[in-house]
C-alpha cells in the first residue's frame, strides 16, 4: 500500500540558508500535518492543512512557512536556518472526510544545519 | 491544554519478560483519542493503536495489549514476552475531539517517550 512520501530523506544546510521539505500524502488523504522532532525529544506539531487551507497552527517559527497544493502534496519552507532547526521533520496525512482514519507518518526528513 | 506524561524515561528488560509502559493524559475535552506510536532506531513513527474516549474496552493484538482507564486518565501499554525487535522509543499521544468538517486525528500531543531496550 502507498505510504506518505517525504523528500529529501536527508538534508544538510548551512546557517542562514533556506530549505524546502516536500510531503506527498497517501492517495485520497486530504489533510497533511507537519511535525518537528529535535534530538531526544518528542514530535512537536507545527502546522496542518485540510483541503489546501491551513487548519491548525502549532509552534511553527515565523521563519517557516508551508502550503498544500492542488494535488494535496505539501511543502515546508524554512528560511534563515539556525543550528537549532536541526531535527527530524515528519509529515503525516489522514482522510479527514472519513471517520476512523488515523494519521500515517512518513519516514521523515533529517535536516542538519551546520 | 492537553498534556501527555510518560513517567518512564527508559526501561530495560531481558527478552521474554513482560513490560508495561505507562501513559497518563490530561484534557478538558469530553471526546478525545489516544494513540501509541513506536519509533524504532531507523526513525520512522509506526502507528500501533488508536482508542476513542468513549470506548474503554481493553484491546489485545498478539503480544501487545492496552489498558484504557478513564477514571485514572491512563492508557497503558503492555508487551508480553518481549523480544529484541521491540527495542524502540514508544510514544503515547492524544488528539482532541471533532473539528468542523470531520474528525482530525493527526494533530497530536505526544508524551516524552519511553526508551525500551530488550536485551537478548
Amino acid at each position: 500500500a502507498a505510504g506518505v512520501i517525504q523528500s529529501p530523506r536527508h538534508l544538510i544546510k548551512e546557517k542562514r540558508e533556506t530549505a524546502t521539505l516536500k510531503c506527498y500524502p497517501i492517495p485520497r488523504h486530504d489533510t497533511v500535518y507537519w511535525y518537528q522532532q529535535g534530538p531526544g525529544q518528542d514530535p512537536q506539531f507545527l502546522i496542518s492543512f485540510y483541503e489546501k487551507m491551513q487548519s491548525d497552527k502549532g509552534s511553527i517559527p515565523d521563519r517557516f512557512s508551508a502550503q498544500q497544493f492542488s494535488d494535496y502534496h505539501s511543502e515546508l519552507n524554512m528560511s534563515s536556518l539556525e543550528l537549532g532547526d536541526s531535527a527530524l521533520y515528519f509529515c503525516a496525512s489522514s482522510w479527514r472526510g472519513r471517520l476512523n482514519t488515523e494519521a500515517f507518518f512518513g519516514q521523515g526528513t533529517r535536516l542538519t544545519v551546520v | 491544554a492537553q498534556k501527555v506524561t510518560q513517567a518512564q524515561t527508559e526501561i530495560s528488560v531481558v527478552e521474554k519478560e513482560d513490560v508495561t509502559l505507562d501513559c497518563v493524559y490530561e484534557t478538558r475535552d469530553t471526546t478525545y483519542y489516544l494513540f501509541w506510536y513506536k519509533q524504532p532506531p531507523s526513525g520512522e513513527l509506526v502507528f500501533l493503536i488508536r482508542r476513542n474516549s468513549f470506548d474503554e474496552q481493553n484491546e489485545i493484538s498478539g503480544r501487545y495489549s492496552w489498558n484504557f482507564q478513564k477514571s485514572t486518565s491512563s492508557f497503558n501499554f503492555t508487551i508480553t514476552a518481549s523480544q529484541v525487535v521491540d527495542s524502540a522509543v514508544y510514544f503515547c499521544a492524544l488528539s482532541e475531539g471533532g473539528n468542523a468538517g470531520g474528525t482530525s486525528y493527526g494533530k497530536l500531543t505526544f508524551g516524552q517517550g519511553t526508551i525500551l531496550t530488550v536485551h537478548p
